[in-house]
């Protein structure tokens, strides 16, 4: 079956410093990946997204790191803020109706 | 852009109660919608997604059912409520491959 998981269900890191999240996904034909964030009592919100056919994907503060080879993507946040604190998801994409989300990590940041 | 709109925000109904939970899209024409549900500490599961007015498909079996009257308005009901149908309920647009999500409304089922 397909799956889609994050090895940490927490993460606490100072303000200022940069967080990584990981994901672990296991279908090899999934061709799409996204990142979410939700905030507590809100629903989620597309942070960055990549395909398959990259590796490493920019946006503002945000990287998205994808390893094919041992089906892992990564999300990192640059000097993280208190406004980052959040459940970040990763979703796995087969197809036009197939998106599944891993559990989520909770992102804490220390002042 | 879309706006995504559900109501109501919270909800606390007790079991074996109807439910009915309305989402109401603009800024989009022909969407396709989806409703997710999340428990507690999980993840979200897809419930039901509808590609045009009248169509539903449901992609877990259960005691909820789902109702597209209009483009941009998509519900989801229930006859009779269970505890486990608590939980955070969000309604979705699709566009291209991204899903946009609405506000949530939480229902706690006693």
């Amino acid at each position: 079956g397909e799956s889609v998981g994050l090895h940490l269900p927490t993460l606490s890191v100072q303000e200022g410093d940069n967080s990584i999240i990981n994901c672990a996904y296991s279908n090899s034909a999934s061709d799409y990946f996204i990142w979410y964030k939700q905030e507590s009592g809100k629903g989620p919100q597309f942070i960055i997204d990549i395909r398959s056919n990259m590796d490493k994907r920019q946006g503002q503060r945000v990287t998205v790191l994808l390893n094919k080879t041992v089906k892992h993507l990564s999300l990192q946040i640059a000097a993280t803020q208190p406004g980052d604190s959040a459940v970040y998801f990763c979703a796995d994409q087969t197809g036009a109706n197939n998106l599944f989300f891993g559990t989520g990590t909770r992102l804490t940041v220390i002042p | 852009s879309q706006t995504i709109h559900q109501w109501p925000a919270t909800l606390v109904q007790p079991v074996g109660s109807p439910l009915s939970l309305e989402c109401t899209v603009e800024g989009t024409s022909n969407p396709n919608l989806y409703w997710y549900r999340q428990a507690a500490g999980r993840g979200l599961q897809l419930l039901f997604y509808s590609v045009g007015i009248g169509q539903i498909s449901s992609e877990v079996p259960q005691n909820l059912s789902a109702s597209r009257p209009q483009d941009r308005q998509f519900i989801l009901s229930s006859k009779k409520l269970l505890l486990s149908d608590s939980g955070f309920y969000l309604c979705a647009v699709g566009l291209g491959q991204l899903r946009y999500f609405g506000p949530g409304t939480r229902l706690t089922v006693l």
